[in-house]
């Protein structure tokens, strides 16, 4: 089985832009997962979807937002980009009614100068 | 406040050098506890999932424990491939959805 997919997988923006990225589940995953990965903060949750509806919220600005499609995938946008949202951008999926074990791809580096 | 804190936070080994990454965790109410391995510039790689006290799970050199406060993740004989950034998260009873709550991680070098 594939695993998680996720493009791009670097991007550079410049402050004031906006951003989409993009996550492919293992197939038959339902539920998708975002997180941000730092150096100075780790790894932080963003949001989750399933069936595409937004489950649960990180403490994170409205700036951050999803979606997930009919078929899974999902996208994280984040508009009015600032120098502190660089990070390590990781979806996770997991296969509902079953383990509650999550499952990373590769990530998205966005660099924001 | 859910927490997560790993200890310590680098591991320097010799190769065959056993040692364990300790994880301990604060949360009212555990659903699971995962650990991952994560090398430089790649997604967490999924190791092990633990959902009650006592339970253990083993992988070649790597086991697993689970108590009430914490988790250890025991090295037996390490290699170089071994060397990576280990991650412990939790997943809380209240919380809707599955979000994971992440340590900082143990950084492991293992020397030849």
């Amino acid at each position: 089985k594939a695993g998680v997919t996720q493009t791009p997988r670097y991007l550079i923006k410049t402050r004031g832009q906006q951003v989409t990225l993009s996550c492919s589940p293992i197939s038959g995953h339902r539920s998708v997962s975002w997180y941000q990965q730092t150096p100075g903060q780790g790894l932080q949750f963003l949001f989750e979807y399933f069936s595409e509806t937004q489950r649960n919220k990180g403490n994170f600005p409205g700036r951050f937002s999803g979606r997930q499609f009919s078929n899974s995938r999902s996208e994280m946008n984040v508009s009015t980009l600032e120098l502190g949202d660089s990070a390590l951008y990781l979806c996770a999926s997991r296969v509902t009614g079953g383990s509650e074990t999550q499952y990373f791809g590769p990530g998205t580096r966005l660099l924001v100068l | 406040e859910d927490q997560v804190t790993q200890s310590p936070e680098a591991l320097r080994l010799q190769e065959g050098e056993s040692s364990s990454l300790n994880c301990s965790y604060t949360v009212s109410g555990l659903r699971g506890l995962f650990w991952y391995r994560q090398d430089p510039g790649k997604g967490p790689e999924f190791l092990f999932t633990l959902y009650s006290a006592g339970e253990e799970k083993e992988k070649e050199r790597l086991k697993a424990t689970l108590t009430k406060k914490e988790s250890f993740l025991h090295i037996t004989a390490p290699k170089p491939e071994d060397s990576a950034t280990y991650l412990c998260a939790v997943q809380a009873d209240h919380q809707a959805g599955t979000a994971l709550i992440f340590g900082k991680g143990t950084t492991l070098s293992v020397s030849s």
